[in-house]
């Protein structure tokens, strides 16, 4: 079974912290991602990666950025929070970067105050 | 523009009977789907897909239908079970690249079986 563990289910943090959210998975996928879920809008992509070092942006970059120095781990990181990043997050893995389900941690709840 | 559209943000369904949950897309280069179960605090867990070449997917007490004309999809889930209590996500891709190479959600319905 696939794995993608998230290192803090629940956090909270102030507004102009920097904030980071680590996400590792075991299959040795080459894909990760990163995911915001809020009501009504579904699951959206922020950031993804298709290898070490390597990243795209996603549907809605702004005020974020990600670090991908090996291979099963992923971090997503908030430059200087805001109240309107509260938000559930989520993290991916899959085999390919299309064409093959991707694997979801159980996420972490981010509030900024 | 929502290019994945669950049109039911809920659905109530009895225990033992049939529920249909239903997804529609309006990008012609999609050509894998996806349905996605999620239970509140827990992420995502993958379901069922279907490719563009096929109709219909079936696994256990789930199956995707595909209309590719219309642009439609819809999950079965037969025979319902409390358990299957929950939001349903679509999803789909494009495997020629550009503006289809992420995997796109819909805004999920949440399905309530009672027992």
């Amino acid at each position: 079974d696939v794995k993608v563990t998230q290192s803090s289910r629940y956090l909270v943090k102030r507004t102009g912290e920097k904030v980071f959210l680590e996400c590792v998975q075991d299959m040795d996928h080459e894909n990760m991602f990163w995911y915001r879920q809020d009501p009504g809008l579904g699951l959206r992509l922020i950031y993804f990666s298709y290898d070490v070092k390597m990243k795209e942006k996603g549907d809605i970059p702004e005020g974020y950025s990600v670090s991908r120095e090996k291979k099963e781990r992923f971090s997503l990181i908030l430059e200087s929070a805001s109240t309107n990043q509260t938000s559930m997050y989520l993290c991916a893995s899959s085999l390919h970067l299309l064409g093959s389900p991707q694997h979801f941690g159980d996420g972490t709840r981010l509030s900024i105050l | 523009d929502q290019q994945v559209k669950q049109n039911s943000p809920s659905l109530s369904v009895q225990e033992g009977r049939i529920s249909i949950l239903n997804c529609d897309y309006t990008n012609s280069m999609f050509d894998y789907f996806l349905w996605y179960k999620k239970y509140p605090a827990e992420g995502p867990t993958f379901l069922i897909s279907i490719s563009s070449i096929k109709d219909k997917n079936e696994d256990g007490r789930f199956t995707v239908f595909l209309n590719k004309s219309a642009k439609h999809l819809s999950l079965h889930i037969v025979p319902s079970q409390p358990g299957d209590s929950a939001v349903y996500f679509c999803a789909a891709s494009g495997s020629k690249g550009g503006a289809t190479n992420k995997l796109i959600f819909g805004t999920g319905t949440l399905l309530a079986v009672q027992p």
